[in-house]
């Protein structure tokens, strides 16, 4: 089956500074990477979905500047938190959909744990 | 996409089947019904999907009512590793997942 990575698993940064984290699509072309984030005992809350090449499309409530999205390729988004801060501290999980006609098919990554400190 | 319910938790006992119901009375005809789970601390895992008819994997199998407005995932012979958050989701192919709150399984040995 399709195979999505994120890196890191885990980070922890001091607040007030930037962190990226890394959506790979592994065995299939992506051309399109949703990012979402989760807080404990919480769903997932969709943030922003990323077409290959073109802006990243944000959900109401996100701030674009704070979660700078790039997807250069079409097997790796990024996702970068800008300025973090303690209430950044979160699950963040990508997933990615493939070219072929499968549009049904959406593959999640494994998730980033962040903490802000 | 249309909205959907489904119970806070429930409990099943191991080996025995889980059934785990989804309310989603405003879907429409082009809507198909997708399963995922997430067991703690990991990423969404999908089940199953389906538009109309049931539809029956290794993992699982789904019955939708004729008139489509709910659904029910069954996992045949329950164990304690299908304990997760089980998320019914409502959406038109190519459109994004919005994720309810789900239910929480507890598989008791």
């Amino acid at each position: 089956g399709a195979v999505v990575s994120q890196h890191p698993s885990w980070v922890i940064c001091k607040s007030g500074t930037s962190v990226k984290i890394e959506c790979r699509s592994l065995d299939f072309q992506a051309t399109t990477m949703f990012w979402y984030r989760q807080f404990p005992k919480q769903s997932l809350m969709l943030m922003a979905t990323s077409n290959e090449g073109s802006k990243a499309t944000y959900e109401q409530g996100v701030e674009k500047d704070k979660f700078l999205i790039n997807h250069a390729s079409l097997t790796l988004s990024t996702l970068t938190v800008t300025s973090a801060h303690p209430e950044d501290s979160s699950f963040y999980i990508c997933s990615a959909r493939g070219t072929s006609g499968r549009a049904h098919e959406q593959y999640f990554g494994p998730g980033t744990r962040l903490t802000v400190t | 996409d249309a909205k959907t319910t489904q119970p806070t938790s429930m409990d099943c006992a191991e080996g025995r089947a889980a059934n785990l119901p989804c309310n989603h009375s405003t879907i429409s005809g082009n809507e198909y019904v997708y399963w995922y789970r997430q067991i703690h601390s990991q990423g969404p895992q999908y089940i199953i999907h389906g538009l109309k008819n049931n539809e029956t994997n290794e993992m699982a199998s789904l019955i939708i009512t004729e008139d489509r407005k709910s659904s029910t995932l069954i996992l045949p012979h329950a164990t304690l590793r299908d304990t997760a958050v089980y998320y019914c989701i409502v959406r038109y192919t190519g459109n994004q997942f919005y994720f309810g709150t789900g239910t929480s399984l507890t598989v008791i040995p």
